[in-house]
């Protein structure tokens, strides 16, 4: 079966550090881009960050910059999002998502994990 | 970056009738990467429509994309109540990746 999995959340404290992983099974991550997007509590999605199938191109929304870094592991089939100096406003469910191909939008998503920032 | 606005904020109609749902993008999408989502309440976003009209895998073609430059529609025919959702638009041409900030079909 083809899907995502994301696990790691939990509750941070202001300044802290997670790690959030995203498990792909059916499929390697060298051969898709794949992303990382936020919902907020009652808001609307937005995207965090992105990484191409190479593994070459990172790329960071303005808000994550600097503090959160995107990576993979050697055997392709987990993505990482380590969040650093974790602010309130990062509070939110994450979730991975597949870049699809040839001008498809993102295919498939995980069912997401709960990120909570408070002290 | 584009901004997209998404109107009506919210849209109230039964099963059985067809809902119309409007994106406008703040500059013209010219690559065609327009895409629509739905999501249901605790549940992840799910692929309706890529590149403004292309329905995903699996989607039924009650669903249908249209528009272009700015303007684009999201038309679902014969409403039933399991499409009684939250939608977005999304511009995918390149990041940051934005979205529009929703229609809630109730």
């Amino acid at each position: 079966e083809v899907k995502l999995v994301e696990f790691g959340g939990g509750l941070e404290q202001p300044g802290g550090s997670l790690r959030l992983s995203c498990a792909a099974s059916g499929f390697t991550l060298d051969t898709y881009a794949m992303s990382w997007f936020r919902q907020a509590p009652g808001r609307g999605l937005e995207w965090v960050s992105s990484m191409s199938g190479t593994g070459a191109t990172k790329e960071y929304a303005d808000s994550v910059k600097g503090r959160f870094t995107i990576s993979r592991d050697i055997s392709k089939t987990t993505m990482f999002l380590q969040m650093e100096s974790l602010r309130a406003e990062d509070a939110a469910v994450y979730y991975c998502a597949r870049n699809g191909y040839n001008h498809i939008a993102f295919d498939m998503w995980g069912q997401g994990t709960k990120v909570t920032v408070s002290s | 970056e584009i901004l997209l606005t998404q109107s009506p904020g919210a849209l109230s109609l039964s099963p059985g009738e067809r809902a119309t749902l409007s994106c406008r993008a703040s500059q013209r999408v010219t690559s065609g990467s327009l895409a629509w989502y739905q999501q249901r309440r605790g549940q992840a976003p799910r692929l309706l429509i890529s590149s403004i009209y292309i329905r995903a895998a699996g989607i039924p073609d009650k669903f249908s994309g249209s528009g272009s430059g700015t303007d684009f529609t999201l038309t679902i025919s014969r409403l039933e109540p399991e499409d009684f959702a939250l939608y977005y638009c999304q511009y995918y041409g390149g990041s940051p990746y934005t979205f529009g900030q929703g229609t809630k079909l109730e």
